[in-house]
């Protein structure tokens, strides 16, 4: 049974710093990896999508990396703005039974002003 | 552009109600499926669909029905109300095999007194 951990659940960083959120997942045969963005009481705001034979993508200030083998992609935000504060959810999708997305638990994200 | 739409955003059952939460896409998806998300344990596959008249029961499906009568429309069953139903109710969808982007509602916020 495919299982996503992010690690750590929350962070706290000061505005402009660059970071990085982890994702790690114990079944490599994925499809794809997506990158979600919760703010609170909200839904999720789809970020980025890195197909299963890329290492990364990027949108803007954020990029998303890939190591299938390892089990492990991170998302890098650059520059962090208090805009950034919320909860970032990594999802897998496997190779078969590709309609089924695993979740992790996601890390709360605050960045001070 | 409308995407994925959840109705309602808040709902108060008593126990042993039955209710029909609405999940309406407009992107002709062929996927859509029903997540739950609960404190500390992510989000949770209830039921799915790969298309018009074909539906599957996900990680979490006791307690709920789904029918997929259309392409457009998924809409989720609560039979009898339980407290342990109450949680926060996400609908995705997206394309078919190809595994692309799911996108998500704003979420139905549920809670059963």
């Amino acid at each position: 049974k495919q299982e996503v951990t992010q690690i750590p659940a929350a962070l706290s960083v000061p505005e402009g710093e660059n970071l990085v959120l982890n994702c790690s997942f114990t079944d490599s045969a994925i499809y794809n990896l997506q990158w979600f963005r919760q703010d609170p009481g909200k839904g999720l705001t789809s970020l980025l999508l890195i197909q299963s034979s890329q290492r990364e993508q990027t949108s803007g200030r954020l990029n998303a990396s890939l190591d299938k083998s390892s089990g492990r992609s991170t998302l890098y935000i650059a520059a962090s703005q208090p805009g950034d504060s919320a909860t970032y959810l990594c999802a897998v999708r496997p190779n078969f039974g590709n309609e089924k997305l695993t979740f992790g638990t996601g890390t709360r994200l605050t960045i001070i002003p | 552009n409308a995407g994925v739409t959840q109705t309602p955003k808040f709902q108060v059952l008593k126990t042993g109600q039955s209710m029909t939460l609405q999940c309406a896409q407009d992107m002709n998806h062929e996927y859509m499926s029903w997540y739950r998300q609960d404190p500390g344990m992510g989000l949770r596959l209830i039921h799915y669909s790969v298309g018009a008249g074909i539906t599957d029961q996900g990680e979490v499906p006791n307690g709920y029905n789904v029918s997929r009568s259309t392409t457009e429309d998924f809409p989720l069953r609560l039979l009898s109300a339980a407290p342990s139903q109450t949680s926060v109710y996400f609908c995705a969808s997206s394309y078919g095999r190809v595994g692309t982007e799911a996108f998500f509602g704003q979420g139905t916020r549920l809670t059963v007194v």
